[in-house]
């Protein structure tokens, strides 16, 4: 079965780091870029951090830039978010999600189930 | 960054209607635009990428049109199913990748 699976969310407190992981299966890994997209509680998606498929290639937004890094590891299918820095407003769930380009880290066709991280003293 | 905003905020109708949901740009997003279906407490779910083609699977009554700034998301003879928030999201001018506040599709 083609998923992706993650792991990794929790209770963490203001300035702490937590890391996300995200494991594909049932697919060619390195032949995707791949994305996180966080949701506040009761808000809208937020596009936060992409990947190509060469895993060279990394984008963030601004609100997250300088405190979080993407990384992948095609020898385990895994896909990583490294959070630093957390602030109460990082809280949300996120997800990983898996683009049909090589490239360009968007038009998602395959997510991870989410994983709450709530940032919180 | 591209601003993407819909309407209506919420869109109240009965099953077997057809909906109509806006997605408007703060400037030209060529056709990079996309539309996701998101039920309550589950990931989204891709429907349509760049303007009008459907992700595999996705029923044939949801079709999409557009260009530029302005983009449509209509879903023909609504199923209880289709109740849902419905986000757009362009790829057009990127970082970063832009998401709709969504539209909310109630009975």
């Amino acid at each position: 079965e083609v998923q992706l699976l993650q792991s990794g969310g929790g209770l963490v407190q203001p300035g702490g780091s937590l890391r996300l992981s995200c494991v594909a299966s049932g697919l060619p890994f390195s032949d995707y870029a791949m994305g996180w997209v966080r949701q506040a509680p009761g808000k809208g998606l937020e596009w936060i951090s992409g990947l190509s498929g060469s895993g060279v290639d990394k984008h963030y937004t601004d609100s997250v830039k300088g405190r979080f890094a993407v990384s992948r590891d095609k020898s385990t299918n895994m896909l990583f978010l490294e959070m630093n820095s957390l602030r109460a407003e990082d809280t949300a769930v996120y997800f990983c999600a898996k683009s049909p380009y090589w490239n360009d880290p968007s038009d998602f066709d395959l997510w991870g189930q989410g994983v709450l991280v709530t940032v919180s003293s | 960054e591209i601003v993407l905003t819909q309407s209506p905020a919420t869109l109240s109708l009965s099953p077997g209607d057809t909906a109509t949901l806006s997605c408007r740009a703060s400037q030209s997003v060529s056709t990079y635009l996309a539309w996701y279906q998101q039920r309550p407490g589950q990931a989204p779910r891709l429907l349509i990428s760049n303007t009008s083609n459907r992700a595999t699977g996705v029923p044939a009554r949801f079709s999409g049109t557009g260009s530029g700034t302005d983009f449509t998301l209509t879903i023909s003879g609504l199923q209880p199913e289709d109740f849902a928030v419905y986000y757009c999201q362009q790829r057009y001018a990127w970082p970063p990748i832009t998401f709709g506040p969504g539209t909310r599709l109630e009975i």
